[in-house]
């Protein structure tokens, strides 16, 4: 049983460039999160999705940062116009959104780095 | 004010000896619940255990172990028999459900970077 599966596992971009990033939950599971890791941090929370609905953004900068999570294929993260202080680790996690427990399961990470 | 403090940057121990790594927590939330992960330096995070609040019981899987004091607000995790392997960093989190809500977004704490000695 394949667990949440990121890519790239490793992304380098120029300053002003664009990064996408990708998620594929576990199978089953219908929730996806997007937290972000930056150097000697916990992780933050950055938006919580469903299929086809941000549930919430609360995390997400206003700027250039957007999330989605079609009905077909994985969520995507994506980053306009990439600076320096973008440069982290973002982590997908994944939940069954059966209520309860909720026990969110982490994708390996993209690790962005902004030249 | 944070949600979650880990107040331990660094932790030391023997092999094979018990480490117990802090946690406290801040919620008006009656209804919540506390995880730990690790994270080894590969970098992914690690599902280790998990308390609810409501959970009578202290929370055990293998030789995880969560020492929850509701009052106290502390969820501390207890690794037992340190192997060289539980050598990684630590971290707390909390969910909170916000009644009438459904959102389960994790807040986490900084962390402990735990360092197990031969």
């Amino acid at each position: 049983n394949a667990g949440v599966m990121q890519n790239p596992r490793h992304l380098v971009r120029r300053r002003g460039q664009e990064a996408r990033l990708r998620c594929s939950p576990m199978k089953g599971h219908s929730h996806v999160y997007w937290y972000r890791q930056l150097p000697e941090e916990g992780l933050k929370f950055m938006v919580y999705l469903q299929k086809e609905n941000i549930i919430d953004e609360s995390g997400m900068p206003k700027e250039r940062f957007s999330a989605e999570f079609p009905k077909e294929g994985p969520s995507i993260l994506r980053i306009q116009q990439v600076v320096r202080g973008d440069s982290a680790a973002y982590f997908c996690a994944s939940s069954p959104g059966l209520g309860g427990q909720e026990t969110q399961y982490f994708g390996p990470g993209t690790r962005l780095l902004v030249l | 004010a944070q949600k979650i403090t880990q107040t331990q940057p660094g932790m030391f121990v023997q092999e094979k000896e018990a480490v117990t790594l802090d946690c406290t927590y801040d919620t008006s939330d009656p209804s919540y619940g506390l995880f730990w992960y690790k994270q080894p330096s590969s970098g992914e995070m690690i599902f280790l255990i998990y308390q609810g609040s409501y959970d009578q019981q202290n929370a055990t899987e293998g030789r995880y172990s969560l020492n929850f004091q509701k009052a106290r607000k502390s969820a501390n995790l207890v690794i037992s028999a340190s192997q060289l392997g539980d050598s990684a960093m630590y971290f707390c989190a909390m969910r909170e459900r916000k009644s009438g809500g459904s959102n389960y977004k994790l807040t986490f704490g900084k962390g402990t970077l735990l360092t197990v000695n031969p």
